[in-house]
């Protein structure tokens, strides 16, 4: 049972257009999101993060919004570079604890020149 | 300041062999979680240790899988004799937890397994 859910395994943008990726979540408990990248043959980056008091979160060219209700999660890349072409991957976490989180599969992004 | 470091980064096992995985977290992390990544999956949970204590090892599987981090050197992945589905990508990270913070993992750049 998939808590973390990334349902495009692939996406392909135009350099300078603005990328879109997309994480559902099924546990209403999860209270802190993550965002990380993903290179070949390299471990994930952690790349931006929200919790669960806010909707939106900036940093530079990323920003990603959060809707609670409809337990979504998306990630906004503008504009896109061919350097941002990697694997993204959604995580999610519970706070209180640990904070282990949760991955999903990844979304491949290819941004083309 | 260097980052995770994992090693080695490719091994070749036969089935039947011990793999073992070494893993050197952030300087000043203690906290340590083992990912593993199947081929087309994303990163799955395994264990989370602190110095010479497991956290957390609900994601690991109950036969041939064991981990430790000692109080000094490097964390350890230990699967005993190793079969072709354990052939996978093992992720380390590490985070400096303070209590009440939300933080990140840093991960390294993972171990490659190859069972044969």
């Amino acid at each position: 049972d998939q808590q973390v859910k990334q349902n495009s395994p692939s996406l392909s943008v135009q350099e300078g257009r603005i990328s879109i990726l997309n994480c559902d979540y099924t546990n209403s408990m999860f209270d802190y999101f993550l965002w990380y990248k993903k290179y070949p043959a390299e471990g994930p980056t952690f790349l931006i993060s929200i919790s669960s008091i806010k909707d939106k979160n900036e940093d530079g060219r990323f920003t990603v919004f959060l809707n609670k209700s409809a337990k979504h999660l998306s990630l906004h890349i503008v504009p896109s570079q061919p350097g941002d072409s990697a694997v993204y991957f959604c995580a999610a976490s519970v706070g209180g604890g640990s904070y282990i989180p949760t991955f999903g599969r990844g979304t491949s992004l290819i941004v083309h020149p | 300041n260097a980052g995770v470091m994992q090693n080695p980064r490719h091994l070749v096992r036969r089935r039947g062999q011990e793999a073992r995985l070494r893993c050197s977290p952030m300087k000043g992390h203690s906290h340590v979680y083992w990912y593993r990544q199947l081929p087309e999956e994303g990163l799955k949970f395994m264990v989370y240790l602190q110095k010479e204590n497991i956290i957390d090892e609900s994601g690991m599987p109950k036969e041939r899988f064991s981990a430790e981090f000692p109080k000094e050197g490097p964390s350890i992945l230990r699967i005993q004799q190793v079969v072709r589905g354990d052939s996978a990508a093992y992720f380390c990270a590490s985070s400096l937890n303070r209590p009440g913070d939300y933080y990140e993992q840093y991960f390294g750049p993972g171990t490659r397994l190859t069972v044969t």
